[in-house]
């Protein structure tokens, strides 16, 4: 596709339980981000991948939360045993880091996953 | 650290006044400065940024100017539509592969 997609759109679960939300970032951008968006908040930094190098986890609010990228491309991030203060909306964005002329930093977001924990 | 500062809003105008959304920021390095946009139900957009002192970035009627002598990227339109109603994030980017530092976001109501 033409832009970042996530999926699902909206999400609703009951507290304790796993989840997992998708990204798939513009064909072959390099970076991909996970952020979180909570009600009347700011953006927070969750989780970078950028090609084979090791993800910056900095942003990962406690071990409960994880992601991977298959291939380079697919990203998964995982929650488990949700609790209520997780209900948020989670963003997804890419970016070319790679060399020549399509270098750019600009963040392009997905529409995020909107993510109620009951 | 790297931070981003921007105006509380929400900000209610009538449409066709003068609108500024100020923006400040601390960084460690030379940063990029972005102001994206999120209209209702939709996700974030890139409205303009500038990577450099004295770049100026538009976009749609939006300009904003990277003053680093005042680390300010303020937002500026000069004659707001109701189309412009939206929340307005002011970021910056340190660079490769850095993630961005985002504002809390402003809220602006444009009123007929």
């Amino acid at each position: 596709g033409a832009g970042v997609s996530q999926s699902p759109s909206n999400k609703v679960t009951e507290k304790g339980k796993d989840v997992e939300l998708r990204c798939d970032p513009i064909s072959g951008h390099t970076a991909l981000y996970w952020y979180r968006q909570s009600l009347g908040q700011g953006l927070e930094f969750l989780i970078y991948f950028q090609g084979n190098s090791a993800p910056d986890k900095s942003g990962l609010p406690s071990d409960r939360f994880s992601a991977e990228r298959t291939g380079g491309s697919v990203s998964t991030l995982t929650i488990q045993r949700t609790q209520q203060e997780d209900s948020a909306v989670y963003l997804c964005a890419s970016s070319y880091l790679g060399g020549g002329t399509r270098f750019t930093d600009t963040q392009y977001f997905g529409p995020g996953t909107r993510l109620t924990v009951l | 650290g790297n931070s981003v500062t921007q105006m509380e809003g929400p900000v209610t105008l009538s449409e066709e006044a003068f609108l500024t959304i100020n923006c400040t920021y601390t960084a460690t390095g030379y940063p990029s400065l972005f102001w994206y946009v999120q209209y209702p139900g939709e996700g974030l957009q890139l409205l303009l940024k500038a990577t450099k002192a004295d770049d100026k970035g538009s976009n749609k009627g939006f300009e904003a100017t990277y003053r680093k002598e005042t680390t300010s990227f303020h937002l500026e339109k000069g004659s707001v539509q109701v189309s412009d109603s939206a929340v307005y994030f002011c970021a910056l980017s340190l660079g490769t592969g850095n993630q961005f530092y985002f504002g809390t976001g402003t809220s602006l109501t444009v009123i007929p």
